[in-house]
C-alpha cells in the first residue's frame, strides 16, 4: 500500500546498544512527524520535520536522541546507548501542510523498542 | 501539570449504550482540537474534529468548551466496534499534542 512504512516492526536490544529506526512517509507529503508511546499513555511528540529540516526537536529527551531526513523523504530515528526506559513504540507519521491544519496525521505502525 | 488530561477508564459498556468522554486541556492558546482512536497495538487514526458549536459524524458528537477548556465525545448506540482507546488531541504551534486515552470495552 501506500501508507507509512517503518521499519523494522520490533527491535529487541541491550542496554547501551546503538539503534537506528526507519520512516518512509507517504510519497509528497512533506510533514514528517516522530512520536513515542509507552504502555497505557498517549503518543508523545518527539520531533517534527518540514522538508529535510528539523522545525521542531524540542521532543527529544536527551542527546542520546537524533533523527535526520536528509532528502526531504524517509527519516531515520538514532538512539545511542539506549537504557530500559527508552523502551516503547515508536510511531512516524507524515502529512501535508493542509492536512495539519485538519488533524490528519498518517502514522505507521511503529516500530516496538526493548531495551534489555 | 498534563498538557491534555483524559480519564483513562476503561468503560465497560452494553451494546446499544452511549457513552461520553472528557478532556481537559491546559494551554488556552491551542488551536485546533480532534479526537482520534487507536485499536489495540495499531496505530492512531484521526476520528474526528472538534468544534465550538459542536459537530456530529453520525453516531459521533464532539463538542469544545473554550472558556472552561473541555472537549468532549459523545457515543450513541455503541457497537462492539467501537471497543478501542480514545485519544484527544490538541494542536500547539507545529505539533498535535495527545492525551493518554481513554479506554471503551463495548460488550454484548
Amino acid at each position: 500500500g501506500a501508507g507509512v512504512s517503518q521499519t523494522p516492526s520490533n527491535k529487541v536490544t541491550e542496554k547501551g546498544k546503538y539503534v537506528e529506526l526507519r520512516c518512509d512517509p507517504i510519497s509528497g507529503h512533506t510533514a514528517l512527524y516522530w512520536y513515542r508511546q509507552s504502555l497505557g499513555q498517549g503518543p508523545e511528540f518527539l520531533i517534527y520535520f518540514q522538508g529535510t529540516g528539523a522545525a521542531d526537536d524540542s521532543g527529544l529527551p536527551n542527546d542520546r536522541f537524533f533523527a535526520v531526513r536528509p532528502e526531504g523523504s524517509v527519516s531515520t530515528l538514532k538512539i545511542q546507548r539506549t537504557e530500559r526506559g527508552d523502551s516503547a513504540v515508536y510511531l512516524c507519521a507524515s502529512s501535508t501542510p493542509g492536512q495539519m491544519n485538519t488533524g490528519e496525521l498518517f502514522f505507521g505502525e511503529g516500530s516496538r523498542l526493548t531495551v534489555l | 501539570r498534563k498538557e491534555v488530561e483524559q480519564d483513562p477508564g476503561p468503560f465497560n459498556v452494553p451494546e446499544g449504550a452511549t457513552v461520553a468522554f472528557n478532556c481537559t486541556y491546559s494551554n488556552s492558546a491551542s488551536q485546533s482540537f480532534f479526537w482520534y482512536r487507536q485499536d489495540c497495538r495499531k496505530e492512531p487514526k484521526l476520528l474526528m474534529s472538534v468544534y465550538s458549536s459542536g459537530n456530529e459524524d453520525g453516531r459521533f458528537t464532539a463538542q469544545l468548551n473554550r472558556a472552561s477548556q473541555y472537549i468532549s465525545l459523545l457515543i450513541r448506540d455503541s457497537k462492539l466496534s467501537d471497543s478501542a482507546t480514545y485519544l484527544c488531541v490538541v494542536i500547539y504551534g507545529n505539533k498535535l499534542v495527545f492525551g493518554a486515552g481513554t479506554i471503551l470495552r463495548v460488550k454484548s
